[in-house]
């Protein structure tokens, strides 16, 4: 599986924007950008996901670079509801080896009042 | 539309008990994961399930553990002679497919304390 690289810990204050980075220089061209987060005492949940193009929902955005190595998941306005460990994955499209997300260390991001 | 549901939410054994989990996918999901995440750990892939048939179980211990999801009923991740070590949250999901661009859905997870 294609490596990410995200940092440890990233600090927000609440009604702010948040830009989540990710590295992921050795991405194939098959592979989808997904993210994904868990909050405390929870199963991780589904955030957004992308190809090539970016992509927004009413969670948030996710801003892919043009060459495709790195990509930023934005919460366009934080609440302290979105405190979690924020995953980025990289999933290939193939029908057995897109079967499992590999989740790395993540990004602890805390959300100040 | 209920989402992935895991029972029991709480397990307790002690030492040399078996530890049976149970994982109800979506509605019209034939695809389950299972992941396990230890204490202060991160969430790691243990099987890949569709009906009747165990597709990538190659992050499954040897020995004590094994998974299935028979064609009527929940799937089920079995530990036998339960150590210390097992203690951790085990996390189903569940997908329609296992297309790459596809979403998986998680449930809360079983917290297994063995004592």
């Amino acid at each position: 599986d294609a490596k990410t690289t995200q940092p440890n810990s990233m600090e927000s204050n609440e009604e702010e924007p948040v830009h989540l980075p990710c590295n992921h220089s050795t991405i194939s061209g098959t592979d989808y950008i997904h993210w994904y987060r868990q909050l405390p005492s929870q199963g991780p949940e589904y955030v957004i996901h992308g190809l090539t193009s970016n992509v927004n929902n009413r969670m948030a955005s996710l801003a892919i670079a043009e060459d495709r190595k790195s990509s930023t998941l934005i919460l366009h306005r934080a609440t302290l509801r979105d405190a979690a460990v924020y995953y980025c994955i990289l999933r290939d499209v193939g029908e057995t080896s897109g079967s499992r997300l590999t989740f790395g260390e993540g990004t602890q991001l805390t959300v100040n009042p | 539309n209920a989402g992935v549901m895991q029972n029991p939410r709480h397990l307790v054994r002690r030492r040399g008990q078996e530890a049976r989990l149970r994982c109800s996918p979506m509605k019209g999901h034939s695809h389950v994961y299972w992941y396990r995440q230890l204490p202060e750990e991160g969430l790691k892939f243990m099987v890949y399930l569709q009906k009747e048939n165990i597709i990538d179980e190659s992050g499954m211990p040897k020995e004590r553990f094994s998974a299935e999801f028979p064609k009527e009923g929940p799937s089920i991740l079995r530990i036998q002679q339960v150590v210390r070590g097992d203690s951790a949250a085990y996390f189903c999901a569940s997908s329609p497919n296992s297309w790459g661009g596809g979403t998986l859905h998680f449930g809360n997870g079983t917290r297994l304390t063995v004592t």
